[in-house]
């Protein structure tokens, strides 16, 4: 089974700033990684897939990168509603969800 | 718009048998895989298995094989999630998603499953 590691567990960030999370899988998935953000009592939302493709109507402030084995979401300018947990997911081989970051006002 | 509604909330004996539905609109459900996937108490997200309506075509998690069944009625477009010896453990929201290439692009609203004595 691949593991996928996320860091950090938690990330505390001021609004307006910039927010980076890491994904990092066990072995090689090509860029056959997505991102979910999670919100209390809401189901995930698709976020990223393909590593950096933006799913429809999701805003340009956040965006994917990496391949292989090293992910990164970024999220630009954090707004109020984008405090929430995210998970990365790689389905190149099965499907794994990282343990998620949660990413918390400072 | 495509819509994944799921049956409501559960509470359920240990030993006790439950089948929980997800039904899938605005699209053509033969033609894409449905996925559960389980969060335990403020806990993290597990894929357990999905399915592929138009042949019913299932694959599971090694975790859960053998402790869930995963089907599918297409002709009323409709995913299912069953057990038929609920444990404690399996305490947890469960969430049907549409899967596209891979990631899931759609979600259902989540049922949330209790099992106590």
């Amino acid at each position: 089974e691949i593991v996928m590691t996320q860091s950090p567990v938690t990330l505390s960030v001021s609004p307006g700033e910039r927010a980076t999370l890491s994904c990092r899988a066990s072995q090689s998935v090509s860029s056959n990684l997505a991102w979910y953000q999670q919100k209390p009592d809401q189901a995930p939302r698709l976020l990223i897939y393909g590593a950096s493709t933006r799913a429809t109507g999701i805003p340009a402030r956040f965006s994917g990168s990496g391949s292989g084995t090293e992910f990164t979401l970024t999220i630009s300018s954090l707004q109020s509603e984008d405090f929430a947990v995210y998970y990365c997911q790689q389905y190149n081989n099965w499907y794994t969800f990282g343990q998620g970051t949660k990413l918390e006002i400072k | 718009e495509v819509q994944l509604v799921q049956s409501g909330a559960e509470v359920k004996k240990p030993g006790e048998s439950l089948k929980i539905s997800c039904k899938g609109s605005g699209y053509n459900f033969t033609r894409y895989w449905i996925a559960w996937v389980r969060q335990m108490s403020g806990k993290g997200l597990e894929w357990m298995g999905i399915i592929y309506p138009g042949d019913s075509d299932t694959r599971y998690s090694p975790s859960f094989q053998g402790h869930v069944t995963i089907s599918a009625d297409k002709s009323i477009t409709t995913a299912y999630l069953q057990w038929s010896g609920l444990k404690a453990s399996d305490t947890a929201i469960y969430y049907c998603a549409r899967h596209t290439d891979g990631s899931a692009d759609f979600w259902g609203q989540g049922t949330l499953v209790t099992v106590s004595s």
